[in-house]
């Protein structure tokens, strides 16, 4: 069926560094792709998106890309601030439909 | 009521019960899901609703049934619950359905179910 590997689990940064979290799917009929942020005992909220006609996406210190060939995407985060400290998660499936698949989590902290 | 929201906040639930957990939108969508998030684990689907009347089963359904009477509500039922059962369940609900562009899936805030 279909599946959402991401790695790291977890990743410790310093302030100001950057962070990379990277995301492969195994349906190649996925053509969206979110990230979700989830601070502690709070539920999941979007960040950003990626559709499969673009390849790269950002919003202020936060980008996505996407390479569909190879059937991987990553979020990159610049600057990194502790308010980032937080789980990411990614999620892919089609844009028409579908279920939305998610990654395992990866767990970003970062230290002042 | 502004967005989706979840009832109970948390519940400790005896191994056999019945338990029924609510979920309720007011942003019409025709989308709705219900996860479970388990540590190491993401975010698991459990069952989906398409619109109305209808829904399906997602990767972890086993020990869970749903309904879609109207629009708004969509109650997770778990009847007679186990340990395993143990998790922090989201409701999730989108705009779109089958064959139609989906946008944004919104979450809940949460239900916290112990399974003793």
């Amino acid at each position: 069926g279909e599946n959402v590997e991401q790695h790291p689990s977890t990743l410790s940064v310093q302030e100001g560094d950057s962070a990379v979290i990277k995301c492969t799917y195994s349906d190649s009929a996925s053509n969206y792709f979110p990230w979700y942020k989830q601070e502690l005992g709070k539920r999941p909220q979007l960040i950003i998106d990626i559709r499969s006609n673009v390849g790269e996406k950002k919003d202020q210190r936060i980008a996505v890309t996407l390479n569909k060939t190879a059937k991987h995407f990553s979020l990159h985060i610049t600057e990194t601030q502790p308010e980032d400290s937080a789980v990411y998660f990614c999620a892919a499936r089609p844009l028409w439909g579908g279920k939305l698949i998610f990654g395992q989590g990866t767990e970003l902290s970062v230290k002042p | 009521i502004a967005g989706i929201t979840q009832a109970p906040t948390s519940q400790i639930l005896a191994a056999g019960r019945r338990m029924t957990l609510r979920c309720t939108q007011d942003m019409r969508h025709n989308a709705m899901y219900w996860y479970r998030q388990d540590l190491g684990l993401g975010l698991r689907l459990i069952h989906y609703s398409n619109t109305a009347g209808t829904t399906g089963k997602g990767e972890v359904p086993d020990g869970y049934s749903v309904s879609r009477a109207n629009t708004d509500d969509f109650p997770l039922t778990l009847a007679s619950a186990v340990p395993s059962q143990t998790s922090v369940y989201f409701c999730a609900s989108s705009t779109g359905t089958s064959g139609r562009e989906v946008g944004e899936q919104f979450f809940g805030p949460g239900t916290r179910l112990t399974v003793l």
